[in-house]
């Protein structure tokens, strides 16, 4: 089975701050990694699928890097809409899925 | 506009059953492949159970395996998931989520609650 960590588990960050989130896979996924977004009691988000392509709609400061075992999650400028829980999702053995353990974003 | 909409959440006892439905809408539903994903309170994302669009394939989580069943009724836009033998651990929101290869899981619904509990 494919395992995914994420680092760090908690991020604290002010509006404005350019944030970085490290996925990592325990075995070789390609591209096939997703990025998520959740709010307190809210479904989650698709914001990045393939490893860097943007989903519909979601604002540009939002990009994805990476391929094999080590992806990111960067988001340029901080805003106050996106502090949040961040999750990686891998679907190289799709359709299993495996997600990552998550990244809170607070507010510094 | 896609929309998934749970229900079938409670409060059941440990090792009770539970059935929950996910109904469809705003798009070819029976075109689809389908997935539920559970959130223990307070915790991380974890996938249980894909069902293809036809319904022929079927994958569980280990976690889950031989106790949940997942099933479709295209005709009437509905993603299901039988729940028997309930245990404390099953305790989460319970997401239905479409799935589309090469993305991922592009929608998901607002969840239902479960809580195995006596």
């Amino acid at each position: 089975d494919i395992q995914m960590t994420q680092s760090p588990s908690t991020l604290s960050a002010s509006v404005g701050d350019r944030v970085t989130i490290t996925c990592r896979a325990s075995q070789s996924i390609s591209s096939w990694l997703a990025w998520y977004q959740q709010k307190p009691g809210k479904a989650p988000k698709l914001l990045i699928y393939k490893a860097s392509s943007l989903e519909s709609g979601v604002p540009s400061r939002f990009s994805g890097s990476g391929s094999g075992t080590e992806f990111t999650l960067t988001i340029s400028s901080l805003q106050p809409d996106d502090f949040a829980t961040y999750y990686c999702q891998q679907y190289n053995s799709y359709p299993l899925f495996t997600f990552g353990p998550g990244t809170k974003v607070d507010i510094k | 506009e896609v929309q998934l909409v749970e229900s079938g959440g409670g409060l059941v006892q440990p090792g009770g059953s539970l059935r929950l439905s996910c109904a469809a809408s705003g798009f070819t539903f029976s075109s689809y492949e389908m997935n539920w994903v559970r959130q223990a309170p307070g915790k991380g994302l974890e996938w249980v159970s894909y069902i293809s669009s036809s319904g022929s394939t079927i994958y569980y989580a280990d976690s889950v395996k031989g106790r949940f069943t997942i099933s479709r009724d295209n005709a009437k836009n509905s993603l299901y998931l039988q729940m028997n033998s309930l245990r404390a651990e099953d305790t989460a929101v319970y997401y239905c989520a479409r799935a589309v290869a090469g993305i991922g899981t592009d929608y998901w619904g607002q969840g239902t609650l479960v809580t195995v509990s006596s």
